[in-house]
């Protein structure tokens, strides 16, 4: 398996604009985790579902951001509209329940807003 | 909701040394206790997790310990080498919940 997979891995962009992060997790996980790192608040969960199905979203800055899983093989995070506060390393990371509780994480998405 | 406090923020040690990090978490709900490395510009991968039914795990140089009645966890590395420098996360959860993260702790080790 070639592990989570996340698109683009750089994006820049301006204030204003849309962002949509993609994501498709490692086959058969029925978890999907977003995170948001940054140095000032270390490494923050955003969003997770379970078998698609949004769990818990209390880590959603504002209404700002939404997340969607419309299968299991795919996941996106939008930002409308952008703003230069909400550059960071987005994360997604992907986990098998019966398999135990280890969470695989992406190579991230460093997106910058200017 | 899981609080979880990692010490210390920054850890600089010689080559051959010792590390240890310490973290603590407030749900005694939680029972799974992983430990992740995150190298410069990289994903944070998983390098050793303990669960709650057991007190200590080692691989190699590096080992986890858990006191689940002061809810505290440690990672300990012996003989430390300049390709341990990275930044270090506790997390905690129950069995098919959320992790929560600690804050990180910048380990460098010194050659």
């Amino acid at each position: 398996d070639a592990g989570v997979i996340q698109s683009p891995r750089h994006e820049v962009t301006e204030m204003g604009q849309e962002v949509t992060l993609r994501c498709k997790p490692i086959s058969g996980h029925d978890y999907l985790f977003w995170y948001r790192q940054t140095m000032m608040r270390g490494l923050e969960l955003l969003i997770y579902f379970n078998n698609n199905v949004p769990i818990d979203d209390s880590g959603m800055p504002e209404d700002r951001f939404s997340a969607k899983m419309p299968n299991a093989s795919f996941s996106t995070l939008k930002i409308q509209p952008s703003e230069p506060r909400d550059s960071a390393v987005y994360f997604c990371a992907s986990r098998l329940t019966s398999g135990g509780s280890e969470q695989f994480f992406g190579p991230g998405t460093r997106l910058t807003v200017l | 909701g899981e609080n979880v406090e990692q010490h210390p923020s920054t850890l600089s040690v010689q080559e051959g040394d010792s590390a240890v990090i310490k973290c603590t978490y407030s749900d005694s709900a939680s029972n799974y206790f992983p430990w992740y490395k995150q190298e410069l510009g990289k994903r944070p991968q998983l390098i050793i997790d303990i669960r709650s039914n057991v007190g200590e795990k080692k691989d190699q140089r590096i080992a986890v310990t858990l006191n689940k009645t002061a809810k505290h966890f440690s990672l300990h590395i012996t003989e430390t080498q300049p390709e341990d420098s990275a930044v270090y996360f506790c997390a905690a959860s129950t069995s098919y919940g959320k992790l929560t993260f600690g804050q990180g702790t910048i380990l460098t080790v010194h050659p």
